[in-house]
């Protein structure tokens, strides 16, 4: 089915485990991004990509990493889980500086 | 600073009302966006409007990029029109989406 999917939808890990959430999209839009959102502090960026092999920081990407090797997958690492790193994780993708569509979401809970 | 509020935060109306959103977005900020996040969490795309007015169904948008705001029209409201309505805009030279803290609506049957 054509789109933008996240993997897992629903993680639960512990404190300083490694976790890798996954974002596939299917229309080759070049710019992908990853937000996050928690109460209080509504939707933010974390990193987002322009194109493959080309990544910059967003608002809060302290504690994470991202890569994209390949236009359609844009995967979101956290390196060393943190209890502050619990959230609700959203992809999206646009062509440019236009409409973003949004992923059905992430949530992690890191105990 | 950037900035992108929005009002009001929460509304309440009863099915069949209509209502109007706000968003004010600073000097930095462009290429505005409206949002709506339904009771599941699903971030649903409403509009991409820079300037100008669109109109989809019962929705419709404004925005006034010289006076920096955009108001989100919804008429005869339904309870699927609950859930919480963003707007959010780009950092001007930038590929950055910046989003408004959201206007919660309810719609009451």
């Amino acid at each position: 089915d054509a789109g933008i999917t996240q993997s897992p939808r629903y993680k639960i890990t512990e404190t300083g485990r490694q976790v890798t959430l996954m974002c596939h999209q299917t229309w080759s839009h070049s710019y992908m991004f990853w937000y996050r959102q928690d109460l209080g502090h509504g939707l933010r960026l974390i990193y987002y990509s322009a194109a493959a092999d080309i990544t910059d920081k967003g608002e809060v990407p302290d504690g994470y990493v991202v890569s994209r090797s390949k236009t359609e997958n844009f995967p979101l690492t956290l390196e060393s889980a943190t209890r502050s790193q619990t959230s609700v994780y959203f992809c999206a993708s646009s062509f440019g500086q236009e409409t973003q569509y949004f992923g059905p979401g992430t949530r992690l809970l890191v105990l | 600073g950037i900035q992108v509020e929005q009002s009001p935060p929460d509304l309440i109306l009863q099915e069949g009302a209509n209502s109007t959103l706000r968003c004010n977005f600073s000097d930095s900020v462009n290429n505005l966006q409206w949002f709506h996040q339904n009771p599941w969490g699903q971030l649903i795309n409403l509009f991409y409007i820079p300037s100008g007015t669109k109109q989809n169904g019962r929705l419709s948008a404004t925005t006034v990029a010289t006076e920096r705001y955009s108001l989100l029209y919804i008429s005869s409201s339904q309870t699927t029109d609950s859930g919480v309505y963003f707007c959010a805009g780009h950092i001007q030279g930038a590929q950055k989406l910046v989003f408004g803290q959201g206007t919660r609506l309810t719609i009451n049957p």
